[in-house]
């Protein structure tokens, strides 16, 4: 049974502190989402990626978010320095190659609940 | 900047009830999909619609594709307390993997 995994699942930190999520994709993914989750703002994309370039980051805070691939098993993402508003679910997902049936599903990893004090 | 509004953002009702969620946007796309998120875990797809007027059924929920592919709406026969959690439509371009998510509607069943 094929899933994304991310880990950890739940952090809890304090303001100042660099955190680091890890996603797992789908073998055969080659495109991976990076999203946050609040009541208030609901589902916000931060960043994806295909073939392991990043394609779009515009929803990320440049000055302390950063997301990368370091290869085709593994996506990371960052926050240095941690701030209180940065508590959130950050969830990963994982799409098929453009071109293939279903290429605009994404299956999505379990979430990293992070709580930054 | 496309947007999708989701309505209502909550909704509890009694178990055997029916209910009708709606997605709405002035945006064209060409595919919508309705995700279902549960506590805890992320969202899973439910349904992919295309075509403008087309109608998929998943047991009892009915899900429905605008005719000017703008808008979307899925309607659950009988609710069951298995139903409940958040609704999520999202909408996606042709070409384009991104997609874009309404804010969601919470649902809950109540025995």
């Amino acid at each position: 049974d094929a899933r994304v995994t991310q880990t950890p699942r739940h952090k809890v930190t304090e303001m100042g502190q660099e955190v680091t999520m890890r996603c797992q994709p789908i073998l055969g993914h080659n495109t991976v989402f990076w999203y946050r989750q609040t009541m208030m703002q609901g589902l916000e994309l931060l960043a994806y990626f295909r073939n392991r370039a990043p394609l779009d980051d515009s929803g990320m805070p440049k000055d302390r978010f950063s997301a990368e691939m370091p290869d085709a098993t593994l996506a990371t993402l960052k926050i240095q320095p941690s701030e209180p508003r940065d508590s959130a679910v950050y969830f990963c997902a994982s799409g098929l190659p453009l071109g293939l049936a279903g290429d605009n599903e994404q299956f999505f990893g379990p979430g990293t609940r992070l709580t930054v004090l | 900047t496309q947007l999708l509004e989701q309505s209502p953002q909550f909704l509890s009702i009694q178990e055997g009830e029916n209910l009708t969620v709606y997605c709405n946007s002035s945006s064209v796309f060409s595919s919508l999909q309705w995700y279902r998120q549960e506590p805890g875990e992320g969202p899973v797809l439910l349904v992919t619609v295309v075509t403008g007027g087309e109608v998929k059924k998943l047991k009892r929920l009915t899900f429905q594709f605008g005719d000017a592919r703008k808008d979307s709406s899925l309607h659950i026969t009988a609710a069951q307390p298995g139903d409940t959690g958040l609704y999520l439509c999202a909408g996606a371009n042709q070409g384009a993997q991104k997609l874009v998510f309404g804010q969601g509607t919470r649902l809950t069943i109540n025995p």
